[in-house]
């Protein structure tokens, strides 16, 4: 089975702190996305990745970065954390076009 | 841009009844549909993907079936249980970037 593994399951970070979200699959797989989950908001879509170096910006890329270095790793940045990011954020990879794979999720809290 | 629509919202049912959820599409142009599931505070898990070229996919309980023209996708849970409370979102991805709509969910309680 594919896994998909983000690195913290909980994390709480000051205001203004850089923050890493790391995302890591094991399955050879073409194309990573992140996104947040909110109450009543749904899933919204972050950034997302169809290779290495790439990157393309989603719905709500404001306050975010991301990195691909490697295939297998994607790793979400928030350059100044601030209260409205506190949320859940969740990794996916993709082959090609077929069905996702999610990691556990990350329950980030900026104070 | 595609619209996906999940009813109910919200369904409360003692254990052992067949439930069927839904999921509305506006743009019949997928490319398959997948449903998930997801515990509170967790991940979600793919439960059963259906390719736009077929009417349905079966695991275990749960059997979804796909009507691209009326722009539908219900998921059936036979016999339900306890361990089936949870969210049950489902995921259509249409239009050149192959980026699914995700809906909100139907928020699911089987009480025993």
């Amino acid at each position: 089975d594919v896994k998909v593994t983000q690195s913290s399951r909980y994390l709480v970070k000051r205001t203004g702190e850089k923050v890493f979200l790391e995302c890591v699959q094991d399955m050879d797989h073409e194309n990573m996305f992140w996104y947040r989950q909110d109450p009543g908001l749904g899933l919204r879509l972050i950034y997302f990745s169809y290779d290495v170096k790439m990157k393309e910006k989603g719905d709500i890329p404001e306050g975010y970065s991301v990195s691909r270095e490697k295939k297998e790793r994607f790793s979400l940045i928030l350059e100044s954390a601030s209260t409205n990011q506190t949320s859940m954020y969740l990794c996916a990879s993709r082959p090609g076009t077929l069905g996702y794979t999610f990691g556990s999720g990350t329950r980030l809290t900026v104070v | 841009k595609q619209e996906v629509t999940q009813i109910p919202a919200a369904l409360s049912v003692p254990e052992g009844e067949n439930l069927v959820l839904n999921c509305s599409f506006t743009d019949s142009a997928i490319y398959n549909l997948q449903w998930f599931r997801q515990d509170p505070g967790k991940g979600l898990t793919s439960l059963l993907l259906i390719q736009s070229s077929q009417r349905e996919q079966t695991s275990g309980r749960l059997n979804a079936s796909l009507d691209k023209s009326s722009g539908r996708s219900t998921l059936y849970i036979a016999a339900s249980q306890p361990g089936d409370s949870a969210t049950y979102l489902c995921a259509v991805p249409s239009g050149g970037s192959y980026i699914p709509t995700f809906g909100r969910g139907t928020s699911l309680i089987v009480h025993p």
